[in-house]
């Protein structure tokens, strides 16, 4: 049974760039996260959705930010325009209710 | 809002010694919570999902306990192994908008 499934695993871009990051969620499930990792942060919740409808994005840092869930096997986290401060690895998660959450690989993104 | 302390940030112990992680919270009024194991450079592994009406869970030489009226829960990890170094992440599931928090990991290191 594939897990969550991430892409790209590693982005290089400019400042100012466009930057699309993708999340499969696990066949099924019914809650889709977003969390973004960096050092002095740790972990942090961007957004989720359930049933493909955003319930909660007060993480999602800046308009610069945006994230779609087109159906319920497929999202995307979009930055538009990056900046070096967007550098971090970000993680998809996925879930049956309120339940345990499983984890992609990350996208590790560095804005130069 | 909901605040997770994890002690201590790193600890390094002897292949086949008994230990135990340490994690603290300040909202008792949690959904469940979840221990995770992060090795450098890969995504979240969940090893143990605890719920509310829980008091611990068992999977192989892990062992987690949840003691919601003093805001703590604990992870013993039996005869350790140098396999077992990693980063091990305790989040809750709280609040009124249900989001994961996490700790910011404790770092172990098993010598053989």
């Amino acid at each position: 049974d594939a897990g969550v499934i991430q892409s790209p695993r590693h982005e290089v871009t400019e400042m100012g760039q466009e930057v699309t990051l993708r999340c499969k969620p696990i066949s099924g499930h019914d809650y889709l996260f977003w969390y973004r990792q960096t050092m002095m942060r740790g972990l942090e919740l961007l957004i989720y959705f359930n049933n493909n409808v955003p319930i909660d994005d007060s993480g999602m840092p800046e308009d610069r930010f945006s994230a779609k869930m087109p159906n319920a096997s497929f999202s995307t986290l979009k930055i538009q325009p990056s900046e070096p401060r967007d550098s971090a690895v970000y993680f998809c998660a996925s879930s049956t209710g309120y339940n345990e959450q499983f984890f992609g690989p990350g996208t590790r993104l560095t804005v130069l | 809002k909901q605040e997770v302390t994890q002690i201590p940030a790193a600890l390094s112990v002897p292949e086949g010694e008994n230990l135990v992680l340490n994690c603290s919270f300040t909202d008792s009024a949690i959904y469940n919570l979840q221990w995770f194991r992060q090795d450098p450079g890969k995504g979240l592994t969940s090893l143990l999902l605890i719920q509310s009406s829980q008091r611990e869970q068992t999977s192989g030489r892990l062992n987690a306990s949840l003691d919601k009226s003093s805001g703590r829960s604990t992870l013993y990890i039996a005869a350790s192994q140098p396999g077992d170094s990693a980063t091990y992440l305790c989040a809750l599931l709280s609040g009124s908008a249900r989001q994961l928090t996490f700790g910011s990991g404790t770092q172990l290191t098993v010598l053989p």
